[in-house]
């Protein structure tokens, strides 16, 4: 089986532009979490979503928003980029039995300059 | 607070030699407990998970760890090193559904 994609690999904005990034869970997965993981550190909740519906958020700005798709799919967007943003943004899914249970993307690299 | 603890930045290690990686957890209730490994530039790899019973589990690549609940502790072992384990390991705790809690995780390094 596929893992957890995301899209896409990296990519380089300015400061101030809005940036999507994109993730597909493994198959049969309905749970998607978003992370970001700046350089040195650990990765740090963002959001996560299952069923298409918001069922926790981290400490981070209104800036950041996301959504799940029907195909359970989604998307993280990040408004008005900080050079601060400049992250690695890893998306994880989970088996619906076991939410706790979370499967990593290779992530994103973002880069804001 | 919610909190993961790995003392360690950075160690190194002989291959062939033991290895042991330490992890501190501060939570109300004993949570889920996971170890995760990350190469450079990639994304996390689920090593291992502690959530109920057995306090000693095994993972993949030979990897294992040992739960201590009177310590808070969490340890990951492996007997005996090799060169390809040198990587970024990190341990994190949740105690609902989903949020993960990460440590500030560990690099290991690995000399031939």
């Amino acid at each position: 089986d596929a893992g957890v994609t995301q899209s896409p690999t990296h990519l380089i904005k300015t400061r101030g532009q809005h940036v999507t990034l994109r993730c597909s869970p493994i198959s049969g997965h309905k749970s998607v979490s978003w992370y970001q993981q700046v350089l040195g550190q650990g990765p740090q909740f963002i959001f996560q979503y299952y069923e298409k519906e918001e069922r926790g958020r981290g400490n981070f700005p209104d800036r950041f928003s996301a959504r799940q798709f029907p195909n359970y799919s989604s998307e993280l967007n990040v408004n008005a980029l900080l050079l601060g943003d400049s992250a690695l943004y890893l998306c994880a899914s989970s088996p619906r039995t076991r939410d706790y249970e979370q499967y990593f993307g290779p992530g994103t690299r973002l880069t804001v300059t | 607070a919610q909190s993961v603890t790995q003392p360690d930045i950075h160690i190194t290690v002989s291959e062939g030699a033991s290895l042991e990686l330490r992890c501190n957890y501060s939570y109300g209730a004993t949570p889920y407990l996971f170890w995760y490994v990350q190469s450079p530039g990639q994304g996390l790899q689920l090593l291992l998970k502690y959530f109920s019973g057995d306090t000693l589990v095994q993972g993949i690549k030979g990897f294992e760890a040992e739960f201590k609940r009177s310590q808070s502790s969490f340890n990951l072992r492996k007997p005996s090193v090799h060169w390809s384990d040198a990587a970024e390991y990190f341990c994190a705790a949740t105690g609902t559904a989903s949020k993960l809690t990460f440590g500030t995780g560990t690099r290991l390094q690995v000399t031939l």
